[in-house]
């Protein structure tokens, strides 16, 4: 069946250095994929989302890649900030308009 | 002030009751949505609701039921038929057919089961 993998589950990076999570698909026929973030006890809110029809989005220190032939997307967090600590989810949208989500990462910050 | 309630937040049941979770927008979104969040699964689609008066079947509707009476409301009913009711549940609510992209989430109900 359709679904998305997120990977690593836990991702600990020191202040300051660059963090990435990726995200393969199985549905070819995806043509959206936001990015939310949750922190502890709070709801998930979109960071970023890019559609099928570009490569790359960039806002401020965040940044989303796809590769449509390959079926990955990925999340680049540069100058990482304690801030930054939460739970990263991945989705993809599939042909009926809903959306099916990756696992989750775990993002830790180091001091 | 604009957003997406859900009540309430922490819910106690024990074995062979139902209970109903309530969620209210005033976004003014045509679509809302039920997830279930359990550790290390990401979001799962119980119900979704694109206009008033229908509704679909996501994922796990196994043991949930819904209406869609209001356009402002999406109250989603936890029966004694779900084998496993103890989670974490998410309601949101977007633009239909997910023309916006975007989702907005509530804070979340805890139903625990004792």
């Amino acid at each position: 069946g359709e679904n998305v993998e997120q990977h690593p589950s836990t991702l600990s990076v020191q202040e300051g250095d660059s963090a990435v999570i990726k995200c393969t698909y199985s549905d070819s026929a995806s043509n959206y994929f936001p990015w939310y973030k949750q922190e502890l006890g709070k709801r998930p809110q979109l960071i970023i989302d890019i559609r099928s029809n570009v490569g790359e989005k960039k806002d401020q220190r965040i940044a989303v890649t796809l590769n449509k032939t390959a079926k990955h997307f990925s999340l680049h967090i540069t100058e990482t900030q304690p801030e930054d600590s939460a739970v990263y989810f991945c989705a993809a949208r599939r042909s009926n308009y809903q959306l099916i989500w990756g696992a989750g990462t775990k993002l830790i910050i180091k001091p | 002030d604009g957003g997406i309630t859900q009540s309430p937040k922490y819910l106690f049941r024990k074995e062979g009751q139902n209970v109903t979770l309530s969620c209210e927008q005033n976004l003014n979104h045509d679509a809302m949505y039920w997830y279930r969040q359990d550790p290390g699964q990401g979001l799962r689609l119980i119900y979704y609701s694109q206009i008033v008066n229908d509704f679909q079947k996501g994922d796990i509707a196994e043991g949930y039921s819904v209406s869609r009476e209001k356009k402002e409301s999406f109250p989603l009913t936890v029966t004694s038929a779900q084998k496993n009711p103890t989670a974490f549940y998410l309601c949101a609510s977007g633009g239909a057919w997910g023309d916006t992209g975007e989702l907005f989430f509530g804070e979340g109900s805890r139903l625990t089961v004792l």
